[in-house]
């Protein structure tokens, strides 16, 4: 079994939609959670960190279920420079970096 | 601004060739990855070091791969010979690691083609 798995769609939205992406982890004993973008032929960025509270980051929402581990980000009023690969990271004892497959965002004009 | 420096950006060479690439991490981390990354595959981890030792080199190739970090600034990873399957984008992130919440950071990449 995989350590992260998501979805990796493609999801095609329209300007303005708000869209979801889900994210599963395997460890029960990971610590750390995130969220990295990845533009064609570019290397990932972090977007933002996951807390186990949820945050929020201008449209964007991060959110951690620890008890049934899974992680997930929410995209708001979506744009056109938002189309990308999303790609959910978790760290279990802040050395071992574990990526998703990423799931592919194309947002429509 | 601290960046994760990455040579060469591109490399196209024979099958059989030997490949280096180089990473210089950000100054001050102290955990170095190298990772690979395909379309089919996604991002797959070859090796990381924690400051200068070698902590899991599972995911790498061990007959024609290897990775060394001769000083805290440069990390390698060496292919010899090299096939054309290894044709990938090689990532080298570094990070500030040890405390829960802290994160990697990415270089560019260097595209390899092996022909």
């Amino acid at each position: 079994r995989k350590e992260v798995e998501q979805d990796p769609g493609p999801f095609n939205v329209p300007e303005g939609a708000t869209v979801a992406f889900n994210c599963t982890y395997s460890n029960s004993a990971s610590q750390s959670f995130f969220w990295y973008r990845q533009d064609c032929r570019k290397e990932p960025k972090l977007l933002m960190s996951v807390y186990s509270s949820g945050n929020e980051d201008g449209r964007f929402t991060a959110q951690l279920n620890r008890a049934s581990q899974y992680i997930s980000l929410l995209i708001r009023d979506s744009k056109l420079s938002d189309s990308a690969t999303y790609l959910c990271v978790v760290s279990s004892t802040g050395n071992q970096f574990y990526f998703g497959t990423g799931t592919s965002l194309t947002v429509i004009p | 601004d601290a960046r994760v420096t990455q040579t060469p950006r591109h490399k196209v060479t024979e099958m059989g060739q030997e490949v280096t690439m180089r990473c210089q991490p950000i100054l001050g981390h102290n955990t170095v990855f190298w990772y690979r990354q395909t379309m089919m595959q996604g991002l797959e981890l070859l090796a990381y070091f924690r400051n200068r030792a070698p902590l899991d080199d599972s995911g790498m190739p061990k007959d024609r791969f290897s990775a060394e970090m001769p000083d805290a600034t440069l990390a390698t990873l060496k292919i010899q010979p090299s096939e054309p399957r290894d044709s990938a984008v090689y990532f080298c992130a570094s990070g500030l690691l040890g405390l829960s919440g802290n994160t990697i950071y990415f270089g560019e990449g260097s595209w390899l083609t092996v022909v």
